[in-house]
């Protein structure tokens, strides 16, 4: 009964790097949520995915911030040349279907742009 | 001891004492919340939830009461543990699967 997982759980890149964090849902979920979270704040809801669709990206910001969930393998938000401001907390949660409210969230990948 | 919602993010008891943590939240066309528990470095915990045909809802040692009136959600825990030292957040969902959360509360259980 593992949960959710992702990884890696610290990440350290320079600024103008790519950034790519993994979320592999709990069995059974085919509903994956990214969340941010600076620093003593509430979370912050990025994108909603399922498998291969991407259902709601109203949080994402407009550039350098994509989100896919292949019908294979984990779900990977994508942070391109990334800058000091995007050194957050960034948490995955997932949930069984649509109707099913209750998200599970992972441990978390702490980013650190340098 | 009692917080009063986002105004005040720190709240401080006793062990052995009751604990309440309040939420105000935002728009009356939510429908159901959830409290969250997150302790330092690791992801939010699912605590309790409620939907809005309710007024209250219990589980082991915590209770969550919602007044829709004033859009006001606390959350109780009895006989407050050093082990419910962590921040808490209410979240809402208005509609579909995209919660909003609350700034947070940081719980802090004096031994």
């Amino acid at each position: 009964n593992a949960g959710v997982m992702q990884n890696p759980r610290h990440l350290v890149r320079r600024r103008g790097q790519e950034a790519r964090l993994r979320c592999s849902p709990m069995k059974g979920h085919s509903h994956v949520y990214w969340y941010r979270q600076l620093p003593e704040e509430g979370l912050k809801f990025m994108v909603y995915l399922q498998k291969e669709n991407i259902i709601d990206e109203s949080g994402m910001p407009k550039e350098r911030f994509s989100a896919e969930f292949p019908k294979e393998g984990p779900s990977i938000l994508r942070i391109q040349q990334v800058v000091r401001g995007d050194s957050a907390a960034y948490f995955c949660a997932s949930s069984r279907g649509a109707n099913t409210y209750e998200q599970y969230f992972g441990p978390g990948t702490r980013l650190t742009v340098t | 001891g009692e917080s009063v919602g986002l105004h005040l993010p720190t709240l401080s008891v006793q062990e052995g004492d009751n604990s309440i943590i309040n939420c105000a939240y935002s728009n009356s066309a939510s429908d159901y919340f959830i409290w969250y528990k997150q302790e330092s470095g690791k992801g939010p915990q699912f605590i309790i939830d409620i939907r809005s045909n309710m007024d209250k809802r219990q589980g082991q040692r915590v209770t969550v009461l919602l007044n829709k009136t004033v859009k006001h959600l606390s959350l109780q825990i009895a006989a407050t543990q050093p082990g419910d030292s962590a921040v808490y957040f209410c979240a809402e969902n208005q509609s579909g699967n995209q919660f909003y959360f609350g700034t947070g509360t940081s719980l802090t259980v004096i031994p």
